[in-house]
This record gives structure tokens, C-alpha cells and sequence, in this order.
């Protein structure tokens, strides 16, 4: 299984880019990289995923080395909303899998 | 749709009783999951079911039961609750294998 390596906590300026790292130095060919959020006391909630390519959606942007040992997700431009503990995962490969480990907690303050 | 459904939000158990956590999904997904969430820690995979009839064992079983009659619901018994039970229990679905998992509300635990 890869494992994944982020900082335990985060702050960032309301209206400014949040930049969340995350090291997976050991995975594998076949597997992706997804971002969780958990919002105070709610279920997670699926952010974005990307295998080789950087990604975007709605929400945020996924950049992924070119050696895919890391990764860094992007909130162009972060509200109050987004405190959240974010959670980087690799998918176990071959199966449906999600191993959280325990995340970055982003403050945004005003 | 309601997505995912848990019931119920908050229950205090004894040690020794038992009791079920209903999950329901209207999204026709085959894949659902139940995890547990300590304090200050990341979920854990309890059990989770590919399609009705099937069930695996997560990093967590023990201590727990799960059946999977009908793709709609996938219930989480606890058989002889324990103070070490005491969590947070979210229930997931997704579509397949890969695919983004969505997540239930919570049930909270107290077993005391």
C-alpha cells in the first residue's frame, strides 16, 4: 500500500491560493492520488483525483510531479468554508479501497 | 435523491447491548462502505460489500457484522458493544471500483 505524507496543520488568508502538500514517494504505476475533505463533524467529501496529469475542476486543482511522488492541491482562492481537515489518498491498487490517513487541517482566517 | 442516508445521528449504548446502524443509498451504486472515525484520527474501513450478497472485511472488523440483502442498504451491527467502539460510524457508496465515494452524515456512538 502507499502511504501518504502531509503537514498536520495549515493557515491561510481568506481570498488567498491554500496550497496543500502531500508525499507519496512509494506509489505504484496503476494508482491514483485523491483529495477528501472533512468539513467539522460531516462525512467526507470528495474534492478531485488524477492519476499522471494535472487536474481542475469547480473546486480545486490537482498538481502532480512529473515522478508522481507528490502532489500539491490548490484552492485558487480560499474562504472561511474550506476549514476543513483535507485528506490525500492513494487508491490501493486493483481494488475500491480509500485508506485515510489523519490529514491537514486548513484554517482560513479573515 | 438524498445520497446517502444514516440513522440514527447520535445513540448512547451500555456495554453488552447490541444494536444496528442503518445505511441507505438511492444512487443504485453496488459499492458501499462503513468506516469508523476515532478522535483527531482518519477513517478507518470496517467492512465494505461489492453487490448485494457480498461483503469483505476492512482493517477493523472486529467487533462488527454487516449484511448486504438489497443494493439500497447495508447494515452495521454491533453485537456486544464495548467502550473501545466508541466513535464516529460513516457509511459510503460509490458506483465501482475507483469511482468517488460519497459519504453519509455519521452516526455518532457512546458505549459506556
Amino acid at each position: 500500500d502507499a502511504k501518504t505524507t502531509q503537514p498536520p496543520s495549515m493557515d491561510c488568508a481568506e481570498g488567498r491560493a491554500a496550497n496543500l502538500p502531500c508525499n507519496h514517494s512509494t506509489i505504484s504505476g496503476n494508482e491514483y492520488v485523491y483529495w477528501y475533505r472533512q468539513i467539522h463533524s460531516q462525512g467526507p467529501q470528495y474534492i478531485i483525483h488524477g492519476l499522471k496529469n494535472n487536474e481542475t475542476n469547480e473546486m480545486a486543482s490537482l498538481i502532480i510531479t512529473e515522478d508522481r511522488k507528490s502532489s500539491t492541491l490548490i484552492l485558487p482562492h480560499a474562504t472561511l468554508r474550506d476549514t476543513a481537515v483535507y485528506y490525500c489518498i492513494v487508491r490501493v491498487a486493483n481494488t475500491d479501497k480509500l485508506i485515510f490517513g489523519t490529514g491537514t487541517r486548513l484554517q482560513v482566517f479573515p | 435523491n438524498a445520497g446517502v442516508t444514516q440513522t440514527p445521528k447520535f445513540r448512547i449504548l451500555k456495554i453488552g447491548q447490541s444494536m444496528t446502524l442503518q445505511c441507505t443509498q438511492d444512487m443504485n451504486h453496488n459499492y458501499m462502505y462503513w468506516y469508523r472515525q476515532d478522535p483527531g484520527m482518519g477513517l478507518k474501513l470496517i467492512y465494505y460489500s461489492v453487490g448485494a450478497g457480498i461483503t469483505d472485511k476492512g482493517e477493523v472488523p472486529n467487533g462488527y457484522n454487516v449484511s448486504r440483502s438489497t443494493t439500497e442498504d447495508f447494515p452495521l451491527r454491533l453485537e456486544l458493544a464495548a467502550p473501545s467502539q466508541t466513535s464516529v460510524y460513516f457509511c459510503a457508496s460509490s458506483t465501482g471500483l475507483a469511482e468517488t465515494q460519497y459519504f453519509g452524515p455519521g452516526t455518532r456512538l457512546l458505549v459506556l
